[in-house]
């Protein structure tokens, strides 16, 4: 079946970039998304990329996607104290669109140091 | 951007009673919806999804009479955990799935703790 992989913990100082990594093995994978978990809340979709994409910016936030490693990044540059949360990697894999549940990884927890 | 409103976000009862929570899709329809349960420091894990008008499909391993699903409308679906133990205790996160099929929001969640 479909698996999702992540660090589980990155710690970063404060301003720093983090860069959050995870692959995938499902190749149908339409869409990939970054979801973030501040403790005790839902979760919340930050970014996606579409997969006949390469890279994928939006302001702090950069996705990058090597498909043929199927292996996805999030970079967060100037890493802030309210980027601490758990960031979880997600794949669909019905292509084109379904009513599948997403595949998710275990999650990345984020650390921030002073 | 579209929005799904979980209900209670905290939860305390008894063991032996039951809880039920809503998980609605505030401005769009989702003929489909998903519930998950997350251990702590563990991802996520789909519990079952969810067809407005027709049974949920459970993952293996799930009791579906402990964990009633009804998806009555497009945009409403309940989580009854019935009988519940203190094993039961978790955090339920539910998803609404928007028409295309893409995506997937998210609920804030429900934290369950049964003494």
């Amino acid at each position: 079946g479909e698996d999702v992989e992540q660090s589980l913990f990155l710690s970063v100082r404060e301003g720093d970039s983090s860069v959050i990594n995870c692959t995938y093995t499902d190749s149908s994978s339409t869409y990939l998304y970054w979801y973030k978990q501040e403790p005790g809340a839902g979760l919340q979709l930050l970014t996606y990329i579409f997969s006949n994409m390469d890279m994928k910016q939006d302001q702090r936030l950069t996705v990058l996607l090597n498909k043929k490693d199927k292996h996805l990044s999030l970079r967060i540059a100037d890493t802030q104290t309210g980027d601490s949360a758990i960031y979880f990697c997600a794949e669909n894999p019905t292509l084109g669109g379904g009513a599948d549940g997403l595949t998710f990884g275990k999650g990345t927890h984020l650390i921030i140091q002073p | 951007g579209a929005v799904v409103s979980q209900h209670p976000s905290w939860v305390i009862c008894k063991s032996g009673t039951s809880v039920k929570i809503e998980c609605r899709s505030l401005d769009f329809q989702a003929t489909t919806m998903f519930w998950y349960r997350q251990f702590p420091k563990q991802s996520l894990m789909l519990m079952a999804t969810s067809n407005e008008g027709s049974k949920a499909t459970y993952e293996q391993g799930v009791e579906k009479d402990k964990f009633l699903i009804n998806h009555a409308s497009l945009t409403l679906s309940t989580l009854t955990v019935t009988s519940a133990h203190p094993e039961d205790s978790s955090f339920y996160i539910c998803s609404a799935l928007t028409s295309t099929g893409l995506w997937a929001f998210f609920g804030q969640g429900t934290r369950l703790t049964v003494v």
